[in-house]
Order: C-alpha cells, then sequence, then structure tokens
C-alpha cells in the first residue's frame, strides 16, 4: 500500500536537544511538506521541497531544519533553537510541483513532540 | 495577511441530519481550493479539490460548492452518520502558497 509514514508517533525531548522527525513515502511524489498544528491553529507550513536537493523555508521556519538527500524522505530536526517546539507535526506529499498545486496533498499520521 | 476562515468551529448534528459549512477565503488571485477531512487518529484525507467558479463536486453524501468571485465554498453532508464525524479543513492556494483554515469541528449525535 502506497502511503507516508511518519515515526515516531510520540516523541518527548529535553531542553537544549535537537530531535529529528521521520517522513517517508511510496508514492512517487515529488514535493513533500512539513507542518506544524497547535491547539486552536490552522496547519502552518514549516518547510517543504519540490525536488530532491531542495527546499525552501515556509511561513515558521525558525528553529527547524531539513535535508532532501532522496526522493523518498524528508526529515525534519526540531533545533534547539525552537524555543516551543511542543506541538503536533504532520508531514505531507503531492504529485504537483509544491504549494501552489490544484493536486491534493497525502498526509501522514503526525507526530506529537513534547518537552520534558 | 491572507486569512482563511471555516465557520462554525463546532458543529453538533443528530445522526440523520443533513448539515453545512463555510470556507472563507481572498476573492482575488484564486487558484484552487481543497478540502480534507480529518478524523480522530488518522491522517488528513483530500475530499476534493476545487478550481473553477461554480464547481459542484459530490462524493458519495459529501458534496462541495464554490464561488470564487465572492470568495468562499461550502461542504454539504446530507443524512449524516457517525463516520462523519471528524474536523474539516479547508485548504486556498494562492501564489504558490497553501493557506489552511481552523478547521470545522463535526459531532454527530447518536
Amino acid at each position: 500500500d502506497g502511503g507516508i509514514t511518519q515515526s515516531p508517533k510520540y516523541l518527548f525531548r529535553k531542553e537544549g536537544q535537537n530531535v529529528t522527525l521521520s517522513c517517508e513515502q511510496n508514492l512517487n511524489h515529488d514535493a513533500m511538506y512539513w507542518y506544524r498544528q497547535d491547539p486552536g491553529q490552522g496547519l502552518r507550513l514549516i518547510y517543504y521541497s519540490q525536488i530532491v536537493n531542495d527546499f525552501q523555508k515556509g511561513d515558521i521556519a525558525e528553529g527547524y531544519s531539513v535535508s532532501r538527500e532522496k526522493k523518498e524522505s524528508f526529515p525534519l530536526t526540531v533545533t534547539s533553537a525552537q524555543k516551543n517546539p511542543t506541538a503536533f507535526y504532520l508531514c505531507a506529499s503531492s504529485i504537483g510541483p509544491g504549494q501552489g498545486s490544484n493536486q491534493p496533498q497525502h498526509f501522514g499520521d503526525g507526530t506529537r513532540l513534547s518537552i520534558l | 495577511i491572507l486569512n482563511v476562515e471555516q465557520s462554525p468551529q463546532s458543529l453538533h448534528v443528530q445522526e440523520g441530519d443533513s448539515t453545512n459549512f463555510t470556507c472563507s477565503f481572498p476573492s482575488s488571485n484564486f487558484y484552487a481550493l481543497h478540502w480534507y477531512r480529518w478524523e480522530t487518529a488518522k491522517s488528513p484525507e483530500a475530499l476534493f479539490v476545487m478550481t473553477l467558479n461554480g464547481d459542484e463536486k459530490k462524493k458519495g453524501r459529501i458534496s462541495a460548492t464554490l464561488n470564487t468571485k465572492e470568495g468562499y465554498s461550502y461542504l454539504y453532508i446530507k443524512g449524516s452518520q457517525p463516520e462523519d464525524s471528524a474536523t474539516y479543513l479547508c485548504a486556498f492556494i494562492w501564489h504558490d502558497k497553501i493557506i489552511f483554515g481552523k478547521g470545522t469541528r463535526l459531532h454527530i449525535l447518536p
């Protein structure tokens, strides 16, 4: 079955630590995205990638980093510079060339990150 | 600042009743509007991609309309069932950006 796999489902981080969230897709999609959801807010875009070895900042990229070394994988690192990392993180992919596409996005199940 | 508003924020509907809710977006430079259904403990699932003014799309008991001139889209659910309980998100595509609304949380009462 094709889809997007995010791991882990729950993640705990000590203050001052970096942590990496995994996102893998086997849909052969070119574009991948990372979103953050906070209570009472819509999904906000952190980073997106339209093609391997290329990525762009979204609306709230500060304190985060990404890489896109393979088409299937788009890991997100939450660095110690992110002052309020506790949130629900969703990864998505789409066939289309990026955000501005009429192709729908396919989402993973999410990772909930909490600070100890 | 672009704003995508969804209303109501939360809705309780008796099983068997029909319901609808709204997504409002800026009417200029429209490109596309997406609707997603997000059930608890699952991932958001695409329902519709709407691109043309006057578009009407249907998937079973769920349908959506689009008015790009006035900047709104309606999602309708006919004869609500327990499995319709979910958060319904709309996403506005504008100038190579995607902007999500906060969603409408639908609860179906038995």
